[in-house]
């Protein structure tokens, strides 16, 4: 049991390549989250899923679009990265939103 | 959306001692959770508080919400340099469709 999963670790891009975030859980979830945290900071809802086959925006969404691909898993796409976009990028599941949410490792990523 | 509002935003405290952190929020809520971070992870539960739920513990950790106040706080007891870490609370109502998570209070336990 894995619980959230998150690929890659780290990852170092270029102003204006594409890179897709992938998550997943192992949990029987039905929602899931994308968040971002800059250093100092705490966490920003990105978009979310509440359940399979639905996603919504959070607070910051520009730059970034996601696919619920089945139940288990959450990706998170940048088309065209910014270094605005350097960050800490966190996913997480709950049972329901709003019940708790348990979080991956995270992904290190660095637009140059 | 609904945000939770912690403060202290930074605590330092000696290590065997308590430590208390508040949250702040602005609606009627159905429930309130605390997450704890350390350094460079993902954020971690610690407990669930219902909105029809006055106390709860969980070993060193007890967690307060009045309803009528619009606040709850978190006490550990205790404490250790282990608990050195930023903590957020995240209210939640169905209400509203998400959770957004505060600034959190960065704790410092001094060995």
């Amino acid at each position: 049991n894995a619980g959230v999963t998150q690929t890659p670790k780290f990852q170092v891009l270029k102003t204006g390549q594409s890179m897709t975030l992938q998550c997943a859980q192992d949990m029987n979830h039905n929602s899931m989250y994308w968040y971002r945290q800059d250093p100092g900071m705490g966490l920003r809802l990105i978009y979310y899923s509440a359940s399979e086959g639905t996603t919504d925006k959070g607070e910051v969404p520009n730059g970034y679009n996601v696919s619920r691909l089945n139940k288990r898993e959450f990706s998170l796409r940048l088309e065209s990265a910014a270094p605005s976009q350097t960050s800490v990028y966190f996913c997480a599941s709950s049972t329901y939103r709003g019940e708790t949410q348990y979080f991956g490792p995270g992904t290190r990523l660095l637009v140059l | 959306s609904q945000q939770g509002e912690e403060d202290p935003q930074a605590l330092s405290i000696q290590e065997g001692e308590n430590a208390t952190m508040n949250c702040s929020y602005k609606t009627s809520i159905n429930n309130l959770q605390w997450y704890r971070q350390n350094s460079g992870r993902g954020l971690v539960h610690l407990i669930l508080i219902r909105s029809n739920e006055r106390e709860k513990h969980s070993g060193r950790l007890r967690v307060t919400l009045d309803t009528s106040k619009k606040s709850s706080s978190l006490l550990i007891t205790a404490s250790r340099a282990a608990d050195t870490a930023s903590y957020f609370c995240a209210p939640f109502a169905t209400s509203y469709d998400k959770v957004i998570f505060g600034p959190g209070t960065s704790l410092s336990v001094i060995p």
